[in-house]
């Protein structure tokens, strides 16, 4: 009973370099969600998919992409990553994006840019 | 525009003491509220949601909230606190399902700290 599972746990990269992040469910649910925390700033939504073949824009998308590859995957893409990109990802799911649907998270992902 | 205010970042209770995290929101409707703790180096866990009905919530580990419509708040509370409660509590609001928004708003989360 993985849940949600995202790839990698940890990444260091240079100014300008680019990488994705993975995100994958095994519970058949139809949201998706990309956050990012960081210290005193709480969960801030980047991007979201509310089923299959949707996405949109969430607080803060400037510097990112994503795609939902099937109703399983969601990544996050960094064309060209900035130290302010410099947090820790999650990814979540929801049966729906809408009502009092709970989300579940993966266990995150530490990105440090230099 | 939308906001969710946890105005504490830290709470410190000494081990079997009742506790309090507060949580208000600015949300037009009647939206869905929750609580999520989130443990060291762990993702978010659901602890527990207000839809409507009873002012009080019942959640996991003993964790109760209560939503006061009239103060806009949904403050969390534990009877007892344990050591193993210490961790980073944050509130979200959902705005009613007839809202364009469907985002979750997170609150900046509160570091709860409970000593023995």
């Amino acid at each position: 009973n993985a849940g949600v599972t995202q790839t990698p746990k940890f990444q260091v990269l240079k100014t300008g370099q680019s990488m994705t992040l993975q995100c994958a469910q095994d519970m058949n649910h139809n949201s998706m969600y990309w956050y990012r925390q960081d210290p005193g700033m709480g969960l801030r939504l980047i991007y979201y998919s509310a089923s299959e073949g949707t996405t949109d824009k969430g607080e803060v998308p400037n510097g990112y992409n994503v795609s939902r590859l099937n109703k399983r995957e969601f990544s996050l893409r960094l064309e060209s990553a900035a130290p302010s990109q410099t947090s820790v990802y999650f990814c979540a799911s929801a049966p729906g994006a809408v009502g009092a649907n709970v989300l579940t998270f993966g266990a995150g992902s530490r990105l440090t840019v230099l | 525009a939308q906001s969710v205010a946890q105005p504490e970042d830290q709470v410190n209770v000494a081990e079997g003491n009742p506790l309090t995290v507060k949580c208000t929101y600015s949300v037009s409707g009647n939206p869905y509220l929750f609580w999520y703790v989130q443990y060291p180096n762990r993702g978010l866990q659901f602890l527990l949601k207000y839809i409507t009905g009873d002012n009080l919530v019942k959640g996991s580990y003993g964790f109760e909230a209560e939503f006061n419509k009239s103060q806009t708040s949904f403050h969390l509370k534990k009877p007892s606190a344990l050591v193993s409660d210490s961790a980073l509590y944050f509130c979200a609001v959902r705005p009613p399902w007839y809202s364009s928004a469907s985002k979750i708003i997170f609150g900046s989360g509160t570091r709860l700290s409970i000593r023995p």
